[in-house]
Formats: structure tokens, sequence, C-alpha cells
């Protein structure tokens, strides 16, 4: 199974700056179609894990435009570029190359 | 807009079998080749487990480390998809999801969820 490794584990941000979560797998989620197989996904305290962006760097339907996706094989970063009160909850990512679905430990983001 | 919704014992003795329904409303469960209806799981406290997901068509991917103990199937006329995990231990206590997987090529996501059944296993 790909091993998805998430960093940092929990992140505190004053609202107003910038936030970066890192995550990484154990195979390349490239595709032969050149797609890169890797989701985030946002759980907000007591809610069920809900998409923000898909294949690496396409936002989902409704998602602000302060989340950002980037990367590529096996390096992946999903960026807030202003942390907002409603952003508080664990955020993980997930790979979907492989059948066997994989998610990262997740990321707790805290609000100072 | 679709929804689904767990159903089933919230509290289940060792050694039995837990017993998971979710039912879909607002679509429909065989309505495209690329939907794969699945199960994601997280004990208290910690993070999410893929359990599998199965295809209307009776095509299934399971989580290899529960595959012995799992069964999933569709009911499309009744709209349901159902989870049994035998053999059951007190990890086995988690809130389980039910959610939609689109699978198609440009896709490779969990798009719908439920909102969540907690299933304790404690005698």
């Amino acid at each position: 199974d790909i091993v998805m490794t998430q960093s940092p584990l929990s992140l505190s941000v004053t609202p107003g700056e910038p936030a970066s979560i890192s995550c990484r797998s154990s195979q390349s989620l490239l595709n032969s179609y050149g797609y890169n197989y890797l989701d985030w996904y946002l759980q907000k305290p007591g809610q069920s894990p809900q998409l923000l962006i898909y294949l690496g760097s396409n936002r989902a339907s409704g998602v602000a435009d302060r989340f950002s996706g980037s990367g590529s094989g096996t390096d992946f970063t999903l960026k807030i570029s202003r942390v907002e009160a409603e952003d508080v909850g664990v955020y993980y990512c997930m790979q979907a190359l492989q059948t066997t679905i994989t998610f990262g430990q997740g990321t707790r983001l805290e609000i100072k | 807009q679709l929804q689904l919704q767990e159903s089933g014992p919230g509290l289940v003795k060792p050694s039995e079998t837990l017993s998971l329904t979710c039912t879909v409303s607002g679509g429909f469960i065989s309505s495209n080749y690329y939907y794969y209806w699945g199960w994601i799981r997280q004990p208290p406290g910690k993070g999410l487990e893929w359990i599998g997901y199965m295809h209307s068509s009776g095509n299934a991917f399971y989580n290899s480390s529960l595959k012995s103990r799992l069964t999933m199937s569709v009911d499309t006329s009744k709209k349901e998809v159902s989870l049994r995990l035998s053999a059951v231990t007190a990890a086995d206590t988690a809130v389980y999801y039910c959610a939609r997987y689109d699978g198609s090529v440009s896709q490779g996501v969990f798009d719908y969820w439920g909102q969540g059944a907690l299933v304790t296993v404690s005698s």
C-alpha cells in the first residue's frame, strides 16, 4: 500500500496569515494520463470530511479560492493564503492512484 | 442533492458482527459506471481509514487488513449499501462513514459523505 505522510501534524495560525501543509507519498501518484491522484479533505469539528482539492491542484465546487494545491509525483502541498476562523479542523491528504486508498495522518489547524 | 445516511446498532459485542446500512437519497446508486459506494472509518480521536468500496455491478475493493472479515453489498432497488464486519474487537470501535467514490479518470474522489455512525464494540 502507498504510505502517505503529512507534516506538520499540527499548526497554529493567526487569522489573515498563510498556512501550508505538506503531504508526501511513498510512490509517485502520477498516472499515465498525467493526473496526480492526490486529494485534500478538511474535517471540521464534529463534521464529516469534505473535499477541498482533487487531482493535486483542482479546487472542488464551492471551495474558497484562498485554498490551493500544488505538487506532483510524491510531494504535494496545500496552501491557505489567508487563514480564517472557519478553516479550523483536520486536513487529510488521500491517494487514489491505487484501488486500495490510503490517507495521511491528518494535520490539525487551530487559530491563534 | 445526493444524501447518504448511515444506520445500525451503536453497540456491538466483541466477536460478533457489525452491520451497517447506508441509505442513498436524491440520486441513483447505479447511475454511473464510475460511481462506487464506500466506507471509511475513524476511531475516536484518530485519523481516517479506508475500509472498501463497491460498484452496483458487484465489483468491490477492500482494505487488505480487513478483507477476511469484511462483506459489502449494494441493493439498487432499496438504494442501500451495506457493510458487515465479523469477529469485531475493541479496535473496531469507530465512527463509520458511508461515502460515494467517483472513480472516473478525471476525479478519484469521495465527493459525498454521510454524517457517520458511531459503533462501539464492548461487552
